[in-house]
């Protein structure tokens, strides 16, 4: 079974900065199953990022994904006031164990 | 627009079986992808249970597939999770959602679970 770490395990921002939210993978992941996801309170995690830097539909661009092998990064540009939520990310190539990482809670600061 | 919806008792009993449907509209689950059921305990993380194509192939977390089972209806374009010998370490909010290529795209509001006698 694939082990994603997430660092770090909580980042305190403000509205504008940039984010640098880490994936790493106790081995190799294919780029093409690597998948970022947003939670907020009480709701679904929803789809940012597939395939590692792709942006699902309706993303906005301040949101990027980046990476290859076994490190992982997802970059959001400009910091909004929605964004400040939980991420995970997803390893999904590797049948039969789907994993998530731990998730990084991003706060306001 | 894909929607898919979880049902189920939200109270189980420990060591009974727990068991939840999911129903999809606006997709016919025999068109294709994989559907799965994922879990999250409170205050905690995402936990992958198992996914399931349309044809009845299954794939199972390995520290679940001794309890999990899953199963398709597609003439009732709905699949089920059970989850047998549960205790309360398996309360959890449980998700179903379609599995893609292209990542896990649509997810069911999420129904609590809660494993008390």
């Amino acid at each position: 079974e694939i082990v994603l770490t997430q660092s770090p395990g909580t980042l305190s921002l403000s509205p504008g900065e940039r984010a640098t939210l880490s994936c790493r993978a106790s081995q190799s992941v294919s780029s093409s199953y690597l998948a970022w996801y947003q939670q907020k309170p009480g709701q679904a995690p929803r789809l940012l990022i597939y395939g590692a830097s792709s942006r699902a539909t309706g993303i906005p661009d301040r949101f990027s994904g980046s990476g290859s092998g076994t490190d992982f990064t997802l970059t959001i540009s400009r910091l909004e006031p929605e964004d400040f939520a939980v991420y995970y990310c997803q390893q999904y190539g590797s049948s039969p164990a789907i994993t998530f990482g731990q998730g990084t809670r991003l706060e306001i600061k | 627009q894909v929607q898919l919806q979880e049902s189920g008792p939200g109270l189980v009993k420990p060591s009974e079986t727990l068991s939840l449907t999911c129903a999809v509209s606006g997709y016919s689950i025999s068109s294709g992808y994989y559907w799965g059921w994922i879990r999250q305990p409170p205050g905690k993380g995402l936990e992958w249970i198992g996914s399931i194509y349309h044809s009845g192939s299954t794939y199972y977390n390995p520290s679940l597939k001794s309890r999990v089972t899953i199963s398709v209806d597609t003439s009732k374009n709905q699949f089920s999770l059970k989850l047998s010998s549960v205790t309360a370490a398996d309360t959890a909010v449980y998700y179903c959602a379609r599995v893609a290529v292209a990542g896990t795209d649509y997810w069911g509001q999420g129904t609590l679970v809660t494993v008390s006698s």
